[in-house]
């Protein structure tokens, strides 16, 4: 079973670009989250969809936006970008249901965003 | 608001010593916790994981210590092992409500010495 994939791996902007991360979760599994993780805080949630509507929004500026397609693939994007934004941000999967018996996330290896 | 604090953020061990990781809570809400690892260059992944209605949940030499009337949880590792070398992360949740977002803890960053 193919694991969360996520695309590019690694990338570099500059200031005041955008930028367009993707995933695609464990094939069965309806939802995807993404974390923003940083040394000093940690991973921080941004925002979890489940067949393609957002359940759930974390503590990030509207710059933040994101999306599923019906396929359940999502894509992230940032825009005006600032150095701020360098972080690894990272996609998680999982059934996101509660008739499944843990909330088990199954995270991908990570988009690493390079701010210059 | 830090809802999960996480300490130490840094733990050296010799190899066969336990490592002893703490977090604590604030949301008495939360009923869902779990232990994520993660090595360098790749994604966290879970470990193991525990609901309050047990005060310990052992899998191999991994151990959880649940305390709901101090809301604190900890993770044990026993006989600790160079390939432990990771860092850990403590979450909790509210499964089953409407919110269906993991709060993480900062981390910790484990060093295992042969």
């Amino acid at each position: 079973k193919a694991g969360v994939t996520q695309t590019p791996r690694y990338l570099i902007k500059t200031r005041g670009q955008q930028v367009t991360l993707s995933c695609s979760p464990i094939s069965g599994h309806r939802s995807v989250s993404w974390y923003q993780q940083t040394p000093g805080q940690g991973l921080q949630f941004l925002f979890e969809y489940f067949s393609e509507t957002q359940r759930n929004k974390g503590n990030f500026p509207g710059r933040f936006s994101g999306r599923q397609f019906s396929n359940s693939r999502s894509e992230m994007n940032v825009s005006t970008l600032e150095l701020g934004d360098s972080a690894l941000y990272l996609c998680a999967s999982s059934h996101g249901q509660v008739s499944f018996l843990t909330g088990e996330l199954f995270f991908g290896e990570g988009s690493r965003l390079t701010v210059l | 608001q830090q809802q999960v604090k996480q300490s130490p953020q840094s733990l050296i061990v010799q190899k066969g010593g336990i490592s002893i990781i703490n977090c604590a809570y604030e949301n008495t809400a939360f009923d869902y916790f779990p232990w994520y690892q993660q090595f360098p260059g790749k994604g966290p992944a879970l470990l193991i994981a525990i609901r309050p209605d047990v005060s310990e949940k052992k899998e191999g030499r991994f151990t959880i210590s649940f305390n709901k009337s101090a809301k604190q949880f900890s993770l044990h590792i026993m006989d600790s092992q160079p390939g432990d070398s990771a860092t850990y992360f403590c979450a909790a949740q509210r499964w089953g409500g409407s919110n269906y977002k993991l709060t993480f803890g900062k981390g910790t960053l484990l060093t295992v010495n042969p």
